[in-house]
């Protein structure tokens, strides 16, 4: 299976502030990873598909960029309702895996 | 409106077996491929299985493969998760995806229900 593996693990960080989420596989997946935003006692919430793109609805703070191994999911700016757990995830395989998780928390 | 509702979730013993069910309402599961996500408490999500839009494909994660079974009933509109030889790693909230797929842009789960969850335990 392809390992993804997220950095870091946790964060604390202020609103407004430029927040940057990296995500690693253990081998080239191409542009097959998407970023997931997930609530305490909800389900997650697709934010960015293939790598950039940005899903309906999600707020233009959100971007995404990388190919091949490396990848990162940036919040321009913070808002009070981005506090979260992100995690990536690759559909390279047919055997789809998700990185551990980064969580976001107010500083 | 797109729905997904999960239910058979529950307490079941090591080695006991439990079927999951995804009810979903405002698209037709037969025309889109479909997956099962968990994630134990306190922990994070881990992909399980996932079914093609025919059916005739499917796929399972390492450490359930050969004891879980992804399956479909257009009929209902339902999918289905049966689960068998449960184990305690098993316990998690189980949430069935709708997944897209597509040539060049791979999969990616646009909706999700709420969850149903299972233990495993003694």
């Amino acid at each position: 299976d392809i390992q993804m593996t997220q950095s870091p693990s946790s964060l604390s960080a202020s609103v407004g502030d430029r927040v940057t989420i990296t995500c690693r596989a253990s081998q080239s997946i191409s542009g097959y990873l998407n970023w997931y935003q997930q609530k305490p006692g909800k389900a997650p919430k697709l934010l960015i598909y293939v790598a950039s793109s940005l899903q309906s609805g999600v707020p233009s703070r959100f971007s995404g960029s990388g190919s091949g191994t490396d990848f990162s999911l940036t919040i321009s700016s913070l808002q009070p309702e981005d506090f979260a757990t992100y995690y990536c995830q690759q559909s390279y395989s047919n055997s789809l895996t998700f990185g551990g998780g980064t969580k976001v928390e107010i500083k | 409106e797109v729905q997904l509702v999960e239910s058979g979730g529950g307490l079941v013993q090591p080695g006991g077996s439990l079927r999951l069910s995804c009810a979903v309402s405002g698209f037709t599961v037969s025309s889109y491929w479909m997956h099962w996500v968990r994630q134990a408490p306190g922990k994070g999500l881990v992909w399980v299985s996932r079914i093609n839009s025919d059916g005739s494909s499917t796929s399972y994660a390492d450490s359930v493969k050969g004891r879980f079974t992804i399956s479909r009933d257009n009929a209902k509109n339902t999918l289905y998760l049966q689960m068998n030889s449960l184990r305690a790693e098993d316990t998690a909230v189980y949430y069935c995806a709708r997944g897209l797929h597509s040539y060049g842009f791979g999969d990616r789960n646009d909706y999700w229900g709420q969850g149903t969850l299972v233990t495993v335990s003694s």
